[in-house]
């Protein structure tokens, strides 16, 4: 399968943990997106990579979260001291740098914060 | 008021029918239109995309945008049990590659 994949699939935490998802995406995508979705609505945006750099960050994006690509090729998104209000699935799309509106996602991480 | 307007639904139709789903946007510089098919629990897939106006066809899916009215379609001709999901319309503009979504159409097709 040379589709986007997320790991893990589903974590489950306590307020004030750390947590870290990673992202892999499609192998040629040079750019690399992360959304987040609430239930019942639909995804927003978070921040993007073009290769190693990030190039935009959402003001949702608070001090808490931080994203990483740190070798152009996989990426993390870490959230620290988590909130009940982090609860949400975690997206994660790619796109090829001539055709960037066509974004591929990933099966997502769910987060739930206890 | 949000950039992209979509009614929730649920919208329940009987198999064979021809679905329409819309979607309207405040926004006159999105230029990219996407359409995305989202089952329970999983990842959006990408099912059309439209740059600019105009209309596109992929077998049984018809994506239109009328930028003068701010307005996108998807009609799904002979509907299946299988499109039974979530639609979202998303968009973009030329400066930013981040997409804006709707907040989807729960689509339920009955057999």
């Amino acid at each position: 399968d040379t589709g986007v994949s997320q790991n893990p699939r589903h974590k489950i935490t306590k307020r004030g943990q750390n947590v870290t998802f990673r992202c892999d995406p499609i192998s040629e995508h040079n750019r690399l997106y992360w959304y987040r979705q609430t239930l019942g609505q639909g995804p927003e945006f978070l921040t993007y990579f073009q290769n190693e750099a990030q190039l935009e960050k959402s003001r949702l994006l608070s001090d808490r979260f931080s994203a990483e690509r740190p070798k152009g090729s996989f990426s993390t998104l870490e959230i620290q001291r988590t909130e009940q209000g982090d609860s949400a699935m975690y997206l994660c799309a790619s796109s090829d740098i001539g055709i960037s509106y066509e974004q591929y996602f990933g099966p997502g991480t769910r987060l739930t914060v206890t | 008021q949000k950039e992209v307007e979509q009614d929730p639904g649920p919208l329940s139709v009987p198999e064979g029918a021809i679905v329409s789903l819309n979607c309207t946007y405040s926004n006159s510089a999105f230029q990219y239109f996407m359409w995305y098919r989202q089952y329970s629990r999983k990842g959006p897939e990408l099912l059309m995309y439209t740059y600019s106006s105009g209309n596109k066809e992929d077998g049984r899916f018809t994506a239109q945008v009328d930028k003068s009215s701010k307005y996108i379609s998807l009609f799904i001709r002979d509907s299946q049990p299988s499109d039974s999901a979530t639609y979202l319309c998303a968009m973009g503009e030329d400066s930013s590659y981040k997409l804006i979504f709707g907040s989807g159409t729960r689509l339920l097709v009955r057999p």
